[in-house]
């Protein structure tokens, strides 16, 4: 079966751009994750998504948003990117919420110029 | 953002020591769990824990859930090359619909052949 894809793998904007990252969650799973990963640190929680709906947000300006589709899938909205919003963008998925094991996906590098 | 204890920063051992590292918190969390990051690669799960007090074995790797909720350690034994890598806990709080995931800093591991 085919793990959690993500696309692009790389992107360069320029500040003030706006991005769409895009994620597919493992086969049968149900519910998505976002989180953003500066060079260093460990991965920052953005954004849980169940069933469509949103379960958790971290601590993330309104900037950032997302959405779930029908098919589980989902989307990862920057708007007015700054220079800060460079990091590597990993999705995850799992089947469920809460405390379901949750498996990344290779992550989307981003760089704002 | 808020990010777990995590310690040491880096090791760096001969092949065939044994590893340990822990991940403390002041936020009581419902499960601990422990990734491990290769360069260019998403996070994989290690090792799970959901109960308090929780001592749990995946071949080389031991985890343990403090009895607290608090904290965690991961232990590796005789370690190889291909440990090399960095490890990061992560600890869920989550209760209704609310879900949230908080990582550490991460340890970069290193092994001497």
């Amino acid at each position: 079966d085919a793990g959690v894809t993500q696309s692009p793998t790389h992107l360069i904007k320029t500040r003030g751009q706006h991005v769409t990252l895009r994620c597919s969650p493992i086969s049968g799973h149900k519910s998505v994750s976002w989180y953003q990963q500066v060079l260093g640190q460990g991965p920052q929680f953005i954004f849980q998504y169940y069933e469509k709906e949103e379960r958790g947000r971290g601590n993330f300006p309104d900037r950032f948003s997302a959405r779930q589709f029908p098919n589980y899938s989902s989307e990862l909205n920057v708007n007015a990117l700054l220079l800060g919003d460079s990091a590597l963008y990993l999705c995850a998925s799992s089947f469920g919420q809460g405390r379901d094991t949750q498996y990344f996906g290779p992550g989307t590098r981003l760089t704002v110029l | 953002g808020q990010q777990l204890n995590q310690s040491p920063q880096s090791m760096f051992i001969q092949e065939g020591e044994d590893v340990s590292m822990n991940c403390t918190s002041s936020s009581i969390f419902n499960t601990w769990l422990w990734y491990k990051q290769d360069p260019g690669e998403g996070p994989v799960l290690l090792i799970a824990l959901y109960k308090a007090g929780e001592l749990t074995s995946n071949g080389r790797l031991t985890a343990q859930f403090g009895i607290t909720r608090k904290d965690s350690f991961l232990n590796i034994s005789a370690s190889i090359p291909s440990d090399v890598g960095i490890y990061f806990c992560a600890g869920i709080r989550s209760g209704g619909s609310n879900y949230k995931l908080t990582f550490g800093k991460g340890t970069l591991l290193t092994v001497n052949p």
